[in-house]
């Protein structure tokens, strides 16, 4: 079957470095997407990530290693609003977008 | 960049009644759009994915009868809860893609829609 794994919860500090990891296992890849979702509100995107190797974006970024279906993203300089679950989703060889149930980051001053 | 709005934002409405929620593409052509379901403190859920001009593609144990998908174009897609019942309240999202290539160039979520049902 499918599977994306990740973190249920992390914390971490204000200021501080975080790393959310993500495996997965899945028919076909066609990339990787990560998105962040504050409690009520729809999935906002932050990264895709098709190739291997590490995609910078400001204080977000996000990193691919197909060979060993693993990505994580890296939240650098933390904010109190950085406080929100981080979603892992894979594309399989369907062009479905398969979920990680998700990474709920609790940040504190 | 993209956007991708959804309507009604929130609706509430009576047991039986049929509850339409409209996505749409803003300014890219949406090749395939896909309805999600999330209730509270879980993740996203895939209840069907739709391609511009073809019926739409249920995940198992979607009733397809129950849960009607119109995609009339590569901008507008519909979501039908027909005769929803209190256990439908949920919130309802669509995302759209846009694949070129064999990539998915494109991919953005609207906003969301929350239904309840009393």
């Amino acid at each position: 079957g499918q599977n994306i794994d990740q973190p249920t919860e992390m914390t971490a500090t204000e200021g501080a470095i975080v790393q959310i990891n993500c495996t997965y296992q899945t028919s076909g890849f066609n990339g990787l997407f990560w998105y962040q979702q504050h409690a009520g509100e729809a999935p906002t995107f932050l990264s895709y990530n098709v190739l291997d190797g590490l995609e910078e974006k400001g204080r977000f970024s996000s990193f691919l290693s197909r060979s060993k279906g693993y990505s994580y993203l890296l939240l650098k300089e933390l904010q109190m609003k950085d406080s929100a679950s981080y979603l892992c989703a894979v594309v399989d060889s369907n062009y479905q977008l398969i979920w990680g149930a998700g990474t709920k980051l609790i940040i504190k001053p | 960049g993209a956007v991708v709005s959804q309507h009604p934002s929130r609706v509430i409405c009576k047991s039986g009644t049929s509850v339409k929620i409209e996505c749409r593409s803003l300014d890219f052509q949406a090749t395939t759009m896909f309805w999600y379901r999330q209730f509270p403190k879980q993740s996203l859920m895939l209840m069907a994915t739709s391609n511009e001009g073809s019926k739409a593609t249920y995940e198992q144990g979607v009733e397809k009868d129950k849960f009607l998908i119109n995609h009339a174009s590569l901008t507008l897609s519909t979501l039908t809860v027909t005769s929803a019942h209190p256990e439908d309240s949920s919130f309802y999202i669509c995302s759209a893609t846009k694949i070129a290539g064999g990539l998915v160039v494109e991919q953005f979520f609207g906003p969301g829609t929350r239904l309840t049902v009393l």
